[in-house]
């Protein structure tokens, strides 16, 4: 079945430093990728949509300029966070459909990002 | 404002017993509806569908219900399983193609041997 591969799955970055999780579909191509972000004991927010081959589009209240999105090619997708802060601690998630119609989101297994 | 609700963020029930987990939304442009199950550290893996032309769809153990009036609908397990156990996300989306979900806070199962 449709396998969405996400990398890395956990990371502990210092104050400041800027992190790249990367996205990827391995046996179908997704012009479209969602990444989603989850506190503990919390739903899954959404962030932002990746959308190959133009811009990210983001949900309300999220930093464009502080969660930079790139979606390379029809397989991969790239979240950085820059200038990361403890507040960004968080368990963010990618995930993508792999089909037309009403085709059930196929999830990474997630990133822990801790910045400490 | 929270879409779509999961009021019951803990249940635990007897090993071999149905479990019913529920679910209310509030955007009447859902059509589609998902359950997932989720274990820490990990990303949802997808369980059951309904849409929203149905009532009732069936898997195996599980059965998912959709009461559009009500804007409710239940995911219930029978019989449950120690390997139930994990967190279960009930998540909507407003159309075909590419759409995002919406989900809810998440209901914790304990099946309890």
């Amino acid at each position: 079945g449709a396998v969405v591969s996400q990398h890395p799955s956990w990371v502990i970055c210092k104050s400041g430093t800027s992190v790249k999780i990367e996205c990827r579909s391995l046996d179908f191509q997704a012009t479209t990728m969602f990444w989603y972000r989850q506190f503990p004991k919390q739903s899954l927010m959404l962030m932002a949509t990746s959308n190959e081959g133009s811009k990210a589009t983001y949900e309300q209240g999220v930093e464009k300029d502080k969660f930079l999105i790139n979606h390379a090619s029809l397989t991969l997708s790239t979240l950085t966070v820059t200038s990361a802060h403890p507040e960004d601690s968080s368990f963010y998630i990618c995930s993508a459909p792999p089909g037309q119609g009403h085709s059930p989101l196929h999830f990474g297994n997630g990133t822990r990002l801790t910045v400490t | 404002d929270q879409q779509v609700k999961q009021n019951s963020p803990s249940l635990s029930v007897q090993e071999g017993r149905i479990s019913i987990l529920n679910c209310d939304y509030t955007n009447s442009m859902f059509d589609y509806f998902l359950w997932y199950k989720k274990y820490p550290a990990e990303g949802p893996t997808f369980l059951i569908s309904i849409s929203s032309i149905k009532d009732k769809n069936e898997d195996g153990r599980f059965t998912v219900f959709l009461n559009k009036s009500a804007k409710h609908l239940s995911l219930h397990i029978v019989p449950s399983q120690p390997g139930d156990s994990a967190v279960y996300f009930c998540a909507a989306k407003k159309k075909a193609g590419n759409t995002p979900l919406v989900f809810g806070k998440g209901t914790r199962l304990s099946v309890i041997a």
